[in-house]
Order: structure tokens, then sequence, then C-alpha cells
């Protein structure tokens, strides 16, 4: 079965720090994909990012970085130069290429606070 | 094209009432999936059509939960006899049917049952 764990609930940083939130997730299937969501107040998922499991490089768009390991099964997401903008819950999920539905599986959650 | 459009974005309602929310997806996306979020956890898959067609229905969390999507444009999920434990965000997604990009969210209707 998947599973997605982002195992930060909560992260607190000032305005101009990096901050990194961590994603790990489990699956059987060889080809897979992750995402990364943003909620803001307003309660609307915010699509950032899609990778498949065979690509690994990293990317970058902006101040946003994404970091894919398979080796450790890790999807890490990296906020360099933080604003108070950056304010949200930040989902991270997993979608299984064999499911028919492809329907995502989210990890808890982690909820950044960027404080001016 | 809007996006993906929920509506009630709010709804109060007494334990035992029904309740039924409505989502409209982007038009050209076959897909339309249904999540339940309760406060402070991700959202938790539901079920999802494919046109007109439900295709998986196994994860509605019980008999009370039912959804239709009549014409494979707007979908409804209605919630029967509500329980204080369905206060949650239910939110509606869709998707183009080929590939595995990324789902549009609507804003998800606020259901609080008092």
């Amino acid at each position: 079965a998947q599973k997605v764990t982002q195992a930060q609930t909560e992260i607190s940083v000032v305005e101009k720090e990096d901050v990194t939130l961590d994603c790990v997730y489990e699956t059987r299937d060889t080809t897979y994909y992750l995402f990364w969501y943003k909620q803001p107040p307003s309660g609307e998922l915010v699509f950032l990012i899609r990778r498949n499991s065979f690509d690994e490089q990293n990317e970058i768009s902006g101040r946003y970085s994404w970091n894919f390991q398979k080796s450790t099964s890790s999807f890490n997401f990296t906020i360099t130069a933080s604003q108070v903008v950056d304010s949200a819950v930040y989902f991270c999920a997993l979608s299984e290429a064999d499911n028919a539905g492809n329907m995502l599986t989210f990890g808890g959650g982690t909820r950044l606070m960027v404080k001016p | 094209d809007t996006g993906v459009s929920q509506n009630p974005r709010h709804k109060i309602t007494k334990r035992g009432q029904n309740v039924t929310f409505r989502c409209d997806p982007i038009s050209e996306h076959n897909r339309l999936y249904w999540y339940r979020q309760t406060l402070g956890q991700g959202p938790e898959f539901l079920t999802y059509f494919q046109n007109e067609a439900q295709l998986e229905k196994s994860r509605l969390l019980s008999d009370r939960f039912s959804a239709e999507r009549p014409k494979g444009s707007f979908s409804t999920l209605e919630i029967q006899r509500t329980e204080q434990g369905d206060s949650a965000m239910y939110l509606c997604a869709s998707r183009v049917l080929q590939g595995n990009y990324g789902y549009t969210f609507g804003s998800g209707t606020r259901l609080t049952v008092v």
C-alpha cells in the first residue's frame, strides 16, 4: 500500500531564512508520481510540482527547489529566502501508475509560518 | 475556464439532516475526484468518476455517502443523516484522463454538523 509521511507538522521561520520540508513515501510500484501542493488559508490546493519516478533530476523554480532521491524514498522541498506569503500548509502526495484511478495519497501536511 | 468550482463554500447543518454538495470541474477534464480533509490532516480519497461512470467507491466512508455525475459534467456528493464526525472540508478535483498530470482542486465545501 502506498503511504506518504511528512514528519514536520509545523515549522516556523523568520523571513529570508531558507526552509526545507521533508517528505518520505512508500510504494511497491516502480512507476509513480510525486506531487507537492500548497494550501493557503483560503483552502484551495495549489499545484506546485509533479515528478515521475524515472526522473531523479532536481528541479528549481524561482525560490523553490525539489530534491528527489529514490534511494531514500524522499522528495524534499526547499524554499529559499522565505517570504511571509509562503505561509501555508504544504502537502506532499503520491500517485501510482498501476492504480487505475491514479488517486492521490497525501501526507499529513506541514504548516509553514514565515514571520516578518 | 474558471477552474474547479464547488458550492456551497460553507454549510452548517443539524445532525441527522441530509446535505448535498456540488462540484463543477474544468470542462474538458474526464476524471473527477472527491476527497475529504479533516482538521490538521491531509486530504483523503473518497471516490472518482471517469465521465459519468463511478469507477471506485469502496473508499466512501459509509453507506450514508453517495456521489453522482449524471451527465459526465458536474458531480454531487450527498451525505445522509449527517453526524458530527462528518464535519470536514470536502474537496473536488478534476484532471484529463491521459497521463498523470497535476490535478486541479476546487476551494472545497466546509461542512459543520452541529
